[in-house]
């Protein structure tokens, strides 16, 4: 069993242009979720994506939008880059949905720097 | 709002003695509560969930909803023990997770 991966791990874009994360989940896990970790605070929550859908969602604008395709592989996707946006991005697989029952196995992450 | 509060960003504790990471919640509903651990290099894991009832490393979580707290319990703290504790929390659907600040624990020797 293989666990999470994210590419790549580092990234440095401008401000207004749009970058695409991905991640490859554990095999046979369903369930993605995206997380934005700025420098000295707690992951936050994007949103999470099962069996292709996007199944919950954080407080984050439009902007930020994802994919999930059927060989466990997700894309968080962020248009018009703010720098803001600067901060470790992880993804994070499961089973099924974050119920009690199910845990998260959380990728490395990207960093992500906005200039 | 769902927030989950954690007060110490910092906690330093001597090889052996009691440790105690605090956690405090505010969710309309039934929440589930974890902790999650960081070491250094290391990538964010789960520690222990309130639902298990477990004790994991020697470390235990009493969920209190009446003072809306989980907060984290280990009776002899291990310098292995030094590491990032976040507290985290869930709804009955699970699609939504909250995490908070977290609390970065020394154990000194």
């Amino acid at each position: 069993e293989t666990g999470v991966t994210q590419s790549p791990t580092h990234l440095i874009k401008t401000r207004g242009q749009q970058v695409t994360l991905r991640c490859s989940s554990q095999s046979g896990h369903n369930t993605v979720s995206w997380y934005q970790q700025a420098l000295g605070q707690g992951p936050q929550f994007i949103f999470q994506y099962y069996r292709e859908e996007e199944n919950g969602r954080g407080n984050f604008p439009p902007r930020f939008s994802g994919l999930q395709f059927p060989n466990y592989s997700s894309e968080l996707n962020v248009n018009a880059l703010e720098l803001d946006d600067s901060a470790l991005y992880l993804c994070a697989s499961s089973p099924y949905p974050t119920r009690q029952q199910e845990t998260q196995y959380f990728g490395p992450g990207t960093r992500l720097l906005v200039l | 709002a769902q927030r989950v509060t954690q007060p110490e960003k910092l906690l330093s504790v001597f090889k052996g003695a009691p440790v105690e990471l605090k956690c405090n919640y505010s969710y309309s509903g039934s929440p589930e509560l974890f902790w999650y651990v960081q070491y250094s290099r290391q990538r964010l894991q789960l520690l222990l969930r309130h639902i298990s009832r477990e004790s994991i490393k020697g470390f235990t979580a009493d969920l209190n909803k009446g003072e809306t707290s989980f907060h984290l319990k280990k009776p002899f703290a291990q310098e292995e023990d030094s590491a990032m504790y976040y507290c985290a929390l869930t709804g009955n659907t699970g699609n939504q997770f909250y995490f908070g600040t977290g609390t970065s624990l020394t154990v000194i020797p």
